[in-house]
């Protein structure tokens, strides 16, 4: 299917786990974005990549690692969840002419137990 | 935090009303975008206006952009049932970073 998605859709974990998130979008984009929302904070980018191997960090990096190996795919993986990584998580990718829009992925509901 | 707000936080309104809703950024801009949001869902991008641009019509919607007052407002007309959503505005700082704001929930009742 053509598009952005994400995997999985709903993931419960314990504290200290290792989390993978994942993303794959079918446009060739160069640009794929991960923010995290909750509630009273918007959406708040974590990390970005502007082409493959090449990441960024965001705002709220912290705990959180990326890898961009392959245009489509930008896996987002928490190395040892804690319970205020609880959040929704959106992987987005954009076309590489700016200024775009982007296109978000339906997101990941994570819950840290 | 460069973090943009909008206000109102929530809106009810009737069908075939308008709603507006605006939002306030903090730093200089090269466009500002909204997008909508529906419940359990990603969010859709509905327009981008340039920062040298001041209004921005698509279908029922009109973004306005004063660069002066560092605000947005996005109007919607002729509101339906089905514009129940969360509302953001994002603007962009740069080539790669694009800043959220809060979000506006908009309940449009039958």
């Amino acid at each position: 299917d053509a598009g952005i998605t994400q995997s999985p859709r709903y993931k419960i974990t314990e504290t200290g786990r290792q989390v993978t998130l994942m993303c794959h979008q079918t446009w060739s984009h160069s640009y794929m974005f991960w923010y995290r929302q909750d509630l009273g904070h918007g959406l708040r980018l974590i990390y970005y990549s502007a082409a493959a191997d090449i990441t960024d960090k965001g705002e709220v990096p912290d705990g959180y690692v990326v890898s961009r190996s392959k245009t489509e795919n930008f896996p987002l993986t928490l190395e040892s969840a804690t319970r205020s990584q609880t959040s929704v998580y959106f992987c987005a990718s954009s076309e590489s002419t700016s200024p775009g829009g982007r296109f978000f992925g339906p997101g990941t509901r994570l819950t840290v137990l | 935090s460069q973090q943009g707000e909008e206000d109102p936080q929530a809106l009810s309104i009737q069908e075939g009303e308008n709603a507006t809703m605006n939002c306030s950024y903090k730093t200089s801009i090269n466009n500002l975008q909204w997008y909508r949001q529906n419940s359990g869902r990603g969010l859709v991008h509905l327009i981008l206006i340039r920062s040298n641009e001041r209004e921005k019509h698509s279908g029922r919607l009109r973004v306005t952009l004063d660069t002066s007052k560092k605000s947005s407002s996005l109007l919607i007309t002729a509101s339906r049932a089905a514009d129940t959503a969360s509302y953001f505005c994002a603007h962009g700082v740069n080539t790669d970073k694009l800043i959220f704001g809060t979000g506006t929930r908009l309940q449009v009742f039958p």
